[in-house]
């Protein structure tokens, strides 16, 4: 099956300094890598996601970039805010699989500080 | 907005009880999951259901068991709780098209002492 990892598993940041969080997979059918965040006390949301066909996804301060060669993915979140401080985690979704099963990384604590 | 609602917050059992935990779901999605959350773990897949009275084992399916008997609801069992199971479960559900985010509840918290 598929095996997700995930690096680090704790990040503390200045406001305003950029955040970088390193995903790789095992499966090379995975097709589908979602990130979701999960601030204290609630419960994941998905954030972006991107799928084999693209290599950079952007969305306002986030951005995901896939390298499927070497089968890694990361996320980056730019001009990091209080509010950015959540666990992330990464995820991956092999081609073949009925009811769209995710695999998830370890998840990453990101601290930002003011 | 989708709702994906557990039926508890906290939940404490003792070693060999029988425990149900909840999901209900009101947006008529076809796929229902139940992960396990554990420190450094992530979210590991317990069993999901694509459909009523479907089931299949995730990666973590020992010690466990489902029923969905409606579209809208999914129940975790745990036959005879262990400490071991002690953890936070989350429940999701998502349509039925490829690549449809997961929508989460807000998990339960559940003690086996």
């Amino acid at each position: 099956g598929e095996n997700v990892e995930q690096h680090p598993s704790t990040l503390s940041v200045q406001e305003g300094d950029s955040a970088v969080i390193k995903c790789t997979y095992s499966d090379s059918a995975s097709n589908y890598f979602p990130w979701y965040k999960q601030e204290l006390g609630k419960r994941p949301q998905l954030i972006i996601d991107i799928r084999s066909n693209v290599g950079e996804k952007k969305d306002q301060r986030i951005a995901v970039t896939l390298n499927k060669t070497a089968k890694h993915f990361s996320l980056h979140i730019t001009e990091t805010q209080p509010e950015d401080s959540a666990v992330y985690f990464c995820a991956a979704k092999a081609g073949n699989n009925a009811g769209n099963m995710l695999t998830f990384g370890g998840g990453t604590r990101l601290m930002v500080k003011p | 907005d989708v709702k994906v609602t557990q039926s508890s917050r906290y939940l404490v059992k003792r070693t060999g009880e029988k425990v149900f935990l909840e999901c209900v779901q009101d947006m008529d999605h076809e796929n229902m999951f139940w992960y396990r959350q554990d420190p450094g773990l992530g979210l590991r897949l317990i069993y999901f259901s694509y459909d009523v009275k479907m089931k299949e084992k995730g990666d973590i399916p020992e010690g466990y068991s489902v029923s969905r008997e409606k579209k809208e609801r999914f129940s975790l069992i745990l036959e005879s709780a262990s400490t071991n199971q002690t953890s936070m479960y989350l429940c999701a559900s998502s349509p039925g098209q490829t690549n449809s985010p997961l929508h989460f509840g807000n998990g339960t918290r559940l003690t086996v002492t």
